[in-house]
């Protein structure tokens, strides 16, 4: 186990909806990161935040948003839902650049 | 912008025989490289790591190799067994201020009893 849990495991949405995806990260971690992987593909890096403040970002758009909070969880938002979205979204903490620890995950399906 | 290729995509072997995955990044800056086998479902799992100033590092049946200067790395499996069938990937953190991953796009790995 890597300390990092996600929630919720699995969601159904609809195109347009909007969604948030939540993440507890290990203990002392004051860096989260964000991916999203599409079926048969490698995760693809979002944003990530440190101490509070978004410190690196992909190439998404900006419906995708993200907050992290004092108590070492944060949030991955997503606006205007559309079919592409559909995938795993990996949260991984670690402490300063040092070794990313993954949660399981949270599978989003847009219809 | 940054960029990792990995090949093959698809690798079957017989039980006891090595497998080699290969990867080539092309930011000269980064610094780490770890590798991830993810069964299906679930997260990615850490199995090996290197750093740039190191050029090999193994544990046990799995090593990984580094060419800094051709920008490649392997991850090179011996004895493998049915339980190493998942995908690989292999990544590369950038060069700056993050430590963003970039990962290559993946190799099913299939031993066959």
């Amino acid at each position: 186990e890597t300390g990092v849990t996600q929630s919720p495991t699995h969601l159904i949405k609809t195109r347009g909806q909007q969604v948030t995806l939540r993440c507890s990260s290990q203990s002392g971690h004051n860096t989260v990161s964000w991916y999203q992987q599409a079926l048969g593909q490698g995760p693809q890096f979002i944003f990530q935040y440190y101490r509070e403040e978004e410190n690196g970002r992909g190439n998404f758009p900006p419906r995708f948003s993200g907050l992290q909070f004092p108590n070492y969880s944060s949030e991955l938002n997503v606006n205007a839902l559309e079919l592409d979205d559909s995938a795993l979204y990996l949260c991984a903490s670690s402490f300063d650049t040092g070794e990313l620890f993954f949660g399981e995950g949270s599978r989003l399906t847009v219809l | 912008g940054e960029n990792v290729e990995q090949h093959p995509s698809t690798l079957s072997v017989q039980e006891g025989d090595s497998a080699v995955i290969k990867c080539t990044y092309s930011d000269s800056a980064s610094n780490y490289f770890p590798w991830y086998k993810q069964e299906l479902g679930k997260r990615p799992q850490l199995i090996i790591d290197i750093r740039s100033n190191v050029g090999e590092k193994k544990d046990q049946r799995i090593a990984v190799t580094l060419n800094k200067t051709a920008k490649h790395f392997s991850l090179h499996i011996t004895e493998t067994q049915p339980e190493d069938s998942a995908v690989y990937f292999c990544a590369a953190m950038d060069g700056g201020a993050t430590n963003k991953l970039i990962f290559g796009t993946g190799t099913l790995l299939a031993v066959q009893p």
